[in-house]
């Protein structure tokens, strides 16, 4: 199975400050389609999850362009400027190329 | 308007089956694929399987053994299910579609006698 690994698993801004997440497979997430399936979703406290963004950089209807997804091949990053008190909560990554599998999480906390 | 919605018991005893329906609204189970994710109490997400549009499935290699997911498309649900539950399978259970574009509210599930 693939592994996703978050860093870091806890993170501490200020409102109004930038945050980035990496994400990282233990292997390519590259299809053999040429796509690569990886996407980033939230989790407020006590609700069901959201996805961001999916293959790699494009965001999901009604998601702020304060975020966005970069990376290829193994590494990934989720990069949220301008940090709002509706941004806090857990990020995932999760890759979709092979059987599927989830990060552990990264918690977003206000500083 | 695309929704789902899971639905089933909320306490299983140890050893027995869990049995969950995801019913859905807004597209069609043969057009989409849905999976089923869980989250265990304060943890993270864990992907169970997936009903694929033409009606094949995939199963997470750890839970293969014991999970089985169909579909009645007529009735637009799909299915979960799963035997010989034990603590560890406390949680809750989400179904989502095509890995998540939407969501349902989510199910919790209780193993405990």
């Amino acid at each position: 199975d693939i592994v996703m690994t978050q860093t870091p698993l806890s993170l501490s801004v200020a409102i109004g400050q930038s945050a980035s997440i990496s994400c990282k497979s233990s292997q390519s997430l590259k299809y053999s389609d040429g796509k690569t399936y990886l996407n980033w979703v939230f989790q407020s406290p006590g609700q069901s999850p959201k996805r961001l963004i999916y293959q790699v950089s494009k965001l999901d209807s009604g998601v702020p362009d304060r975020f966005s997804g970069t990376g290829s091949e193994t590494d990934f990053t989720l990069k949220i400027s301008r940090v709002e008190a509706e941004d806090l909560g857990v990020y995932y990554c999760c890759q979709g190329s092979y059987s599927p599998t989830f990060g552990a999480g990264t918690k977003l906390e206000l500083k | 308007q695309v929704q789902l919605k899971e639905s089933g018991p909320g306490l299983v005893q140890p050893s027995q089956t869990l049995s969950l329906t995801c019913t859905v609204s807004g597209f069609s189970l043969t057009s989409y694929n849905v999976h089923w994710v869980r989250q265990p109490p304060g943890k993270g997400l864990e992907w169970m399987g997936r009903m694929r549009y033409n009606g094949d499935t995939s199963y997470n290699s750890a839970l293969k053994s014991r999970l089985s997911i169909s579909r009645d498309t007529s009735k637009n649900q799909v299915f979960l299910k799963m035997n010989s539950l034990q603590t560890d399978d406390t949680g809750t259970y989400y179904c989502t579609r095509n890995l998540g574009d939407y969501w349902g509210q989510g199910v919790m599930v209780t193993v405990s006698s």
